[in-house]
């Protein structure tokens, strides 16, 4: 079945890096995303990836795609606190063209 | 970039009413759009997939006589929440996806329905 999972809270210092990873079950999904999501806010992309990718960077963001393993991982650099959010890792699993399967979100919290 | 549009942002009635959610795509037409509902502290459960110009397609165990789906033309949807009670409390979401190519979903930023 289709399935996403995510740890549910990560806690860092402020100016370290921060890993959210997530494990996904359709080997067939085209894409991977990752969205943030802010107190009483929708949802924002951050970034996304081609399945055929194993790395993307940009700027403090770097995905990476580990497709046999079925992990993707996002790596934000010198965290900050108005990372301070929800993070959401989504599929996009073959048979559902534009069907999202979301996990549950990973809390990060920054402090100081 | 793309830009997704819901309103309003905050809904609170009373038990009974019903309530019209708006979901607009401001610079790009969307033969599809898509609609979540998110429980406190959980994640984003689709309700249905709206359609232009047909019948929008819902996901298993959720009312299409409860939610209606409109999707008159290709940049707005709109969810009515018919008869709504406490338990449809909620907050709702609603997404798009330009048409070009494999672009992601842009999502609204949602409206918090507080029914008493």
């Amino acid at each position: 079945g289709e399935d996403v999972e995510q740890s549910l809270f990560l806690s860092v210092r402020e100016g370290d890096s921060s890993v959210i990873n997530c494990t996904y079950t359709d080997s067939s999904s085209t894409y991977l995303y990752w969205y943030k999501q802010e107190p009483g806010a929708g949802l924002q992309l951050l970034t996304y990836i081609f399945s055929n990718m194993d790395m993307k960077q940009d700027q403090r963001l770097t995905v990476l795609l580990n497709k046999k393993d079925k992990h993707l991982s996002l790596r934000i650099a010198d965290t900050q606190t108005g990372d301070s959010a929800i993070y959401f890792c989504a599929e996009n699993p073959s048979g559902g063209y534009n069907k999202l399967i979301f996990g549950a979100g990973t809390r990060l919290a920054v402090h100081p | 970039g793309a830009v997704v549009s819901q309103h309003p942002s905050r809904v609170i009635c009373k038990s009974g009413t019903s309530v019209k959610i708006e979901c607009r795509s401001l610079d790009f037409q969307a033969t599809t759009m898509f609609w979540y509902r998110q429980f406190p502290k959980q994640s984003l459960m689709l309700m249905a997939t709206s359609n232009e110009g047909s019948k929008a397609t819902y996901e298993q165990g959720v009312e299409k006589d409860k939610f209606l789906i409109n999707h008159a033309s290709l940049t707005l949807s709109t969810l009515t929440v018919t008869s709504a009670h406490p338990e449809d409390s909620s907050f709702y979401i609603c997404s798009a996806r330009p048409p070009a190519g494999n672009q992601p979903q842009h999502f609204g930023d949602g409206t918090r329905l507080s029914i008493l």
